[in-house]
C-alpha cells in the first residue's frame, strides 16, 4: 500500500516556469511533510517542509502548499532554472523525527 | 567533514555472500536510519535507531541486520545476498523530534 502517491513522475519545464508537483497522503497521522531534492550520484538533500498547522510555505523560489483536508500538498518552483534539474520526493512522517515515508519521486528537467 | 559519510561507495558480489556497509555521522544526531532506493528510484525506509531502540520496518527480510556499535555509527550487516538486493542504500541521520534528516552519499551495492 503507497502512503503517499505523487504525480507526476516526470516534467518537462522551460527556463523560467513553473514546475508543480503534487503529493497525496493516506494516514492522518502524518504531521511532516518534507521535499527532499536528488541530484544524481546523490543522496537525497532537504528542500522545505510544512507542518499541517499552516497551508502554505515559501522558501526563495520554492512554496508549499497543504491542503489538509484534502490530504495533499505540493510543491512549486518559481522561475525554474537549469539547476534545478533533479529528481524531487515529497515524504511524510508521524511526528518530525521519525521514519519518513516517500512518494515514487518526480524527475525534474528545465530546459534552457 | 561531511556530516553523513558511507562505505564503500560501491559494491559489487556474488549472490550468497555475506556483505557490510557502514555509515557515520559526526552531526552529533541521536537517531540513524537506513534507506533502500531501488531501480525506480523509488526509496523505501529500512531501520531507525534511536537510543539503542530498533525499529525495523516489518517488510525489510531478517537478512539483513543492522547494527549500532555507537550513537554516531550504524552498519547494516546482509547475509545470503540476492539479485533482488541490488540497490542504493542510503544512510540518514536526525536529532530526534526536530525533524531534517541528513542523507548520505549512497552505496550502490550490485549483486551478481
Amino acid at each position: 500500500q503507497q502512503q503517499v502517491k505523487q504525480s507526476p513522475q516526470s516534467l518537462i519545464v522551460q527556463k523560467g516556469g513553473i514546475s508543480i508537483i503534487n503529493c497525496a497522503y493516506e494516514n492522518t497521522a502524518f504531521d511532516y511533510f518534507p521535499w527532499y531534492q536528488q541530484f544524481p550520484g546523490k543522496g537525497p538533500a532537504l528542500l522545505i517542509a510544512i507542518r499541517p498547522d499552516v497551508s502554505e510555505k515559501k522558501e526563495g523560489r520554492f512554496t508549499i502548499s497543504f491542503n489538509k483536508s484534502a490530504k495533499q500538498f505540493s510543491l512549486h518552483i518559481m522561475d525554474s532554472q537549469p539547476g534545478d534539474s533533479a529528481t524531487y520526493f515529497c515524504a511524510a512522517s508521524i511526528s518530525a523525527g521519525n521514519m519518513l515515508t516517500f512518494g515514487g519521486g518526480t524527475r525534474l528537467m528545465v530546459k534552457p | 567533514d561531511t556530516a553523513v559519510s558511507q562505505t564503500p561507495k560501491y559494491l559489487v558480489t556474488q549472490m550468497g555472500n555475506d556483505k557490510s556497509i557502514k555509515c557515520e555521522q559526526n552531526l552529533g544526531h541521536d537517531t540513524m536510519y537506513w534507506y533502500k532506493q531501488d531501480s525506480k528510484k523509488f526509496l523505501k525506509i529500512m531501520f531507525s535507531y534511536n537510543n539503542k531502540e530498533l525499529i525495523i520496518n516489518e517488510t525489510v527480510p531478517n537478512r539483513f541486520s543492522p547494527k549500532s556499535p555507537d550513537k554516531a555509527h550504524l552498519n547494516l550487516h546482509i547475509n545470503s545476498l540476492e539479485l533482488g538486493d541490488s540497490a542504493v542504500y542510503f544512510c540518514a541521520s536526525s536529532q530526534a523530534l526536530l525533524g531534517t534528516q541528513y542523507f548520505g552519499p549512497g552505496t550502490r551495492l550490485l549483486v551478481l
